[in-house]
């Protein structure tokens, strides 16, 4: 039963394109989390969600968007996709002062 | 700002030796240190975490020290093993979800 889940593992798209990425936790974590790993392994974050509240929102062009339907999810949407919109994407929940649990990422392409 | 910083960024040990990865943050309110694994192609994983009313805790071959005054703390790994070769963030709490630059460790045979 994995803690948390992200669709698409892999997605290859076109320039200009609009796509999503799932998120789903079955933790009962308060906050979900959206990481960007580029090819340079940094790990920046780019939202953070606490009970359907954003709590953060780092200087994120506005093409991404995270979307919150209840706890247990956390989506991100991007619209008009460029080519540096290329990274490992990694969604995560934690619980207050504890360690993350991180999906398994999602591999954004953008040709 | 955030400032979180590793050092070194990369480093190379043979089979058996210890390796010690430091980081140091500036936000002295932060009372919680984990640090995590990112081994190749995987997700980033929590390996050990200390927190601000001890410092040093141990799990078998890895450990973490803390210093809250010098605002570091750092990951031990004793008797490396090629399945020790990966990436290592620290992430300490309250500098509003930033993790440090990375650490590639690789355990050499």
């Amino acid at each position: 039963d994995t803690a948390v889940s992200q669709t698409p593992k892999y997605l290859v798209t076109q320039m200009g394109n609009d796509k999503s990425i799932k998120c789903e936790q079955n933790l009962g974590h308060d906050t979900m989390y959206w990481y960007k790993q580029d090819s340079k392994k940094f790990l920046k974050i780019m939202f953070s969600y606490n009970n359907k509240e954003l709590i953060i929102n780092e200087t994120v062009p506005n093409r991404f968007s995270p979307k919150s339907p209840d706890k247990a999810h956390l989506n991100l949407h991007i619209n008009s996709l460029e080519l540096g919109d290329s990274a490992v994407y990694f969604c995560a929940s934690g619980q207050g002062d504890y360690g993350y649990t991180f999906g398994s990422g999602t591999r954004l392409t953008v040709v | 700002g955030e400032n979180v910083e590793q050092h070194p960024s990369t480093l190379s040990v043979q089979e058996g030796d210890s390796a010690v990865i430091k980081c140091t943050y500036s936000d002295s309110a932060s009372n919680y240190f984990p640090w995590y694994k990112q081994e190749l192609g995987k997700r980033p994983q929590l390996i050990i975490d200390i927190r601000s009313n001890v410092g040093e805790k141990k799990d078998q071959r890895i450990a973490v020290t803390l210093n809250k005054t010098a605002k570091h703390f750092s990951l031990h790994i004793t008797e490396t093993q090629p399945e020790d070769s990966a990436v290592y963030f620290c992430a300490p709490y309250g500098q509003n979800f930033v993790f440090g630059p990375g650490t590639r460790l690789s355990v050499l045979p």
